[in-house]
C-alpha cells in the first residue's frame, strides 16, 4: 500500500513565523502535490513537483514556497505565516502523468496561525 | 477546465440503509477517483475508476464515461461510513491536479 505521511497533524504558529510542513511518500512516485482545504472553497492546489528539484505553481502559490531535494520528500514552506494561511494542508503523490495517475493523500496538517 | 458536481450535498441515513451518490463531470476524463474524508480530515482512496464498475465490500462504483457521470453505492451503511465523500477528476493540463467536487456530507445514525 502507498503510504504518505505528514510531519504534524496539528500545528499552531504565530504571525510572521517561518513554517515548514513536511511530506514523505514511500512508493517512489514521481509526482507530489500540496493542496489546502478551506470550508466553502474545497481543495486548491498550491504547488506540485514532477521530479527532484522541479516545481510548478498551482492555483494559489502566493505566500508559499516548496522544496524537493529527494524524490520521497516534498516540503511546503510558509515564509512568513499569516492568519489567512490557517487551513488544512494535504499532501498527495502519484505516478507519472500519462500512466496510472491515481493520487494518494497524507493525513493532513491542520495549521492555525495566531 | 473541467467542472465536477456532486449530489446530494448532504444525506442522513439510518444504519443499515443503502444510498447512491452521484458525480457529474463536464468533460471527458481519463480517470475518476472517489474519496472518503473521515472526521479527522484524511482523504481515503475508495476507487480509481475511469470506466466500468468496481466493488469493494459494501461499496461499489460505476463510471459511465460517455455520459460523464459516476455513481458510488453504499450498502448496509454503518456509522463509520459517516464523513464527506468526494469525487475528483484530473484537470488534464500540465499539472495533473485533481478537480474535486463539492462533496456529499453523509451522516449515518445508529
Amino acid at each position: 500500500d502507498v503510504k504518505v505521511t505528514q510531519s504534524s497533524r496539528y500545528l499552531v504558529k504565530r504571525t510572521g513565523e517561518k513554517v515548514f510542513l513536511e511530506c514523505v511518500q514511500d512508493m517512489d512516485h514521481e509526482n507530489m502535490f500540496w493542496y489546502r482545504q478551506d470550508p466553502g472553497l474545497g481543495l486548491r492546489l498550491i504547488y506540485f513537483s514532477y521530479d527532484v528539484k522541479m516545481k510548478e505553481k498551482g492555483d494559489i502559490p502566493e505566500g508559499y514556497s516548496v522544496s524537493r531535494e529527494k524524490k520521497e520528500r516534498f516540503s511546503l514552506i510558509l515564509e512568513s505565516a499569516s492568519t489567512n494561511q490557517t487551513s488544512m494542508y494535504l499532501c498527495a503523490s502519484s505516478l507519472s502523468i500519462g500512466s496510472r495517475n491515481e493520487q494518494f493523500f497524507g493525513p493532513g496538517t491542520r495549521l492555525t496561525v495566531l | 477546465g473541467i467542472q465536477v458536481e456532486q449530489s446530494p450535498p448532504d444525506l442522513i441515513l439510518q444504519e443499515g440503509a443503502n444510498s447512491t451518490l452521484r458525480c457529474n463531470f463536464s468533460d471527458s476524463v481519463n480517470n475518476l477517483q472517489w474519496f472518503h474524508q473521515n472526521p479527522w480530515g484524511q482523504l481515503i482512496n475508495l476507487f480509481y475508476i475511469p470506466s466500468g464498475t468496481k466493488q469493494n465490500g459494501r461499496l461499489s462504483a460505476t463510471t459511465v464515461a460517455t455520459e460523464r457521470y459516476s455513481l458510488l453505492y453504499i450498502s448496509s451503511s454503518q456509522t463509520t461510513d459517516s464523513g464527506v465523500y468526494f469525487c475528483a477528476a484530473p484537470w488534464g493540463g500540465a499539472t495533473n491536479k485533481l478537480i474535486f467536487g463539492t462533496g456529499t456530507l453523509l451522516a449515518v445514525q445508529p
